[in-house]
């Protein structure tokens, strides 16, 4: 499995500001995604971090509003913008490796977001 | 739209009891179905199913997948307080979903001491 970090592990943040959430995988990986988990939730998708162009976004969800970058294969940033409390989630970013003909994912660790 | 059911969505069993989880889904250009285990925020990777009638096995845990009737079940033996999580089924796609996963609810599982 790949070993992914994510940054911070979880913030407190005022709304109407921003948050940027890092994921740093210790591998080259050919998809990244970015997950959200309301509280009670399951996990929903956001959006696919495309390396080198833009990101391709669910039905729901916008770049105004989540930004993402992704400039290689090991890193990708995700930012919540504007942020109101009902963005207080956890964000997971999720890797599928290279070269693997199936389709096993792994997750990185989350990111508590509360929005007072 | 692609739709995962899991049942049941909470369970309460004692240690060393036997538990079936069970996730039935709807999806077009179906490729794979996972299962994932949650205790705080991150899902761990417990298994992927591909083929039908194929069970896969780790310890106490076990999974098969039915594609002809569209359901897995994931189970548990001997249980242990350690097991208490949320379980998450989940389906991927191909195509233009093609890394896509869609998930279940969830099943809340407590094991009592």
């Amino acid at each position: 499995s790949a070993v992914i970090s994510q940054k911070p592990s979880r913030d407190i943040c005022q709304r109407g500001t921003s948050l940027t959430i890092q994921c740093q995988v210790d591998s080259q990986v050919t998809m990244m995604f970015w997950y959200r988990q309301q509280p009670g939730q399951s996990l929903t998708l956001i959006a696919t971090a495309n390396q080198g162009s833009e990101a391709t976004y669910e039905s729901g969800f916008v770049i105004d509003k989540f930004p993402i970058s992704r400039p290689n294969l090991t890193f990708s940033t995700l930012t919540v913008s504007n942020m109101s409390p009902e963005d207080s989630s956890i964000y997971l970013c999720s890797v599928k490796r290279t070269g693997t003909s199936n389709n096993e994912q792994f997750f990185g660790p989350g990111t508590r977001l509360t929005v007072l | 739209e692609d739709k995962v059911v899991q049942s049941p969505l909470s369970l309460v069993v004692h240690e060393g009891d036997t538990v079936t989880l069970n996730c039935s889904y709807e999806v077009t250009n179906f490729r794979s179905l996972l299962w994932y285990k949650q205790e705080k925020k991150a899902p761990t990777f417990l298994f992927m199913l591909t083929s039908s009638g194929i069970e896969k096995k780790s310890g106490r845990l076990s999974s098969i997948l039915d594609k002809k009737e569209l359901f897995s079940i994931l189970n548990i033996t001997a249980t242990q307080t350690g097991d208490s999580a949320v379980y998450l089924c989940a389906v991927s796609a191909g195509g233009t979903s093609y890394g896509k996963l869609t998930f279940g609810q969830g099943t809340i599982l407590t094991v009592h001491p």
